[in-house]
């Protein structure tokens, strides 16, 4: 089965800085998608960024980007000039590349705290 | 994006009684819809798949006479908490996807929390 695991349960990040989500998973498929979602206080799941994992490229979203390393099974979110309304927690989730819609496995999630 | 909606935000009921709870794909005909359960503090859990037309698909340690899916058309699914206790007491999540495609986007609800006394 595939497991997600995030070891940072929480991260601090001052205003206009940068920060870094770690976020290490376990697989035997070749092919797969990984995401990192976030959710606000709000509890509303919120897409940040996407990777196919066929793709070498690591993926950008504006002042988001991933450091996508398959050998390593590693996968993780870099938020540059980080924002107050970044705060919130930080989900990085497996999905299986199928022919069919397919569940996503989430990991235990970061809270990040951005402060002034 | 696709929207997705769920009715009611939040609910309180006593031990004993059953409560329903509908997720709605609003812009987008949704072939499958995922529920989810999430603790205070603590991730997602996947508790069940459905399909329109079909019965759904439960995960491991989830009881299907306890937790009754209908996806009785391509816009809504509805999750029926029957003779709820205080331990069923969490959000719940609904997420839908409009495509049977792998590449299809699963786009979130906004969650309900259930309370029961």
């Amino acid at each position: 089965a595939q497991t997600v695991t995030q070891s940072q349960p929480e991260m601090s990040v001052q205003e206009a800085e940068t920060v870094t989500l770690s976020c290490t998973y376990d697989t035997s498929e070749s092919d797969y998608y990984l995401f990192w979602y976030k959710q606000p206080p709000s509890r509303q799941m919120i897409l940040v960024i996407r990777q196919e994992a066929y793709k070498q490229q690591n993926a950008t979203e504006n002042r988001f980007s991933v450091n996508f390393q398959k050998a390593a099974k590693s996968f993780s979110l870099k938020i540059s000039d980080s924002q107050l309304g970044d705060a919130a927690m930080y989900f990085c989730a497996y999905r299986t590349w199928t022919g069919t819609a397919s569940k996503l496995t989430f990991g235990t999630g970061t809270r990040l705290q951005v402060t002034l | 994006g696709a929207v997705v909606s769920q009715h009611p935000s939040w609910v309180i009921c006593k031990s004993g009684t059953s409560v329903k709870i509908e997720c709605r794909s609003l812009d987008f005909q949704a072939t499958t819809m995922f529920w989810y359960r999430q603790f205070p503090k603590q991730s997602l859990m996947l508790m069940a798949t459905s399909n329109e037309g079909s019965k759904a698909t439960y995960e491991q340690g989830v009881e299907k006479d306890k937790f009754l899916i209908n996806h009785a058309s391509l816009t809504l699914s509805t999750l029926t908490v029957t003779s709820a206790h205080p331990e069923d007491s969490s959000f719940y999540i609904c997420s839908a996807t409009p495509g049977t495609s792998g590449r299809s986007e699963q786009f979130f609800g906004p969650g309900t929390r259930l309370t029961v006394l």
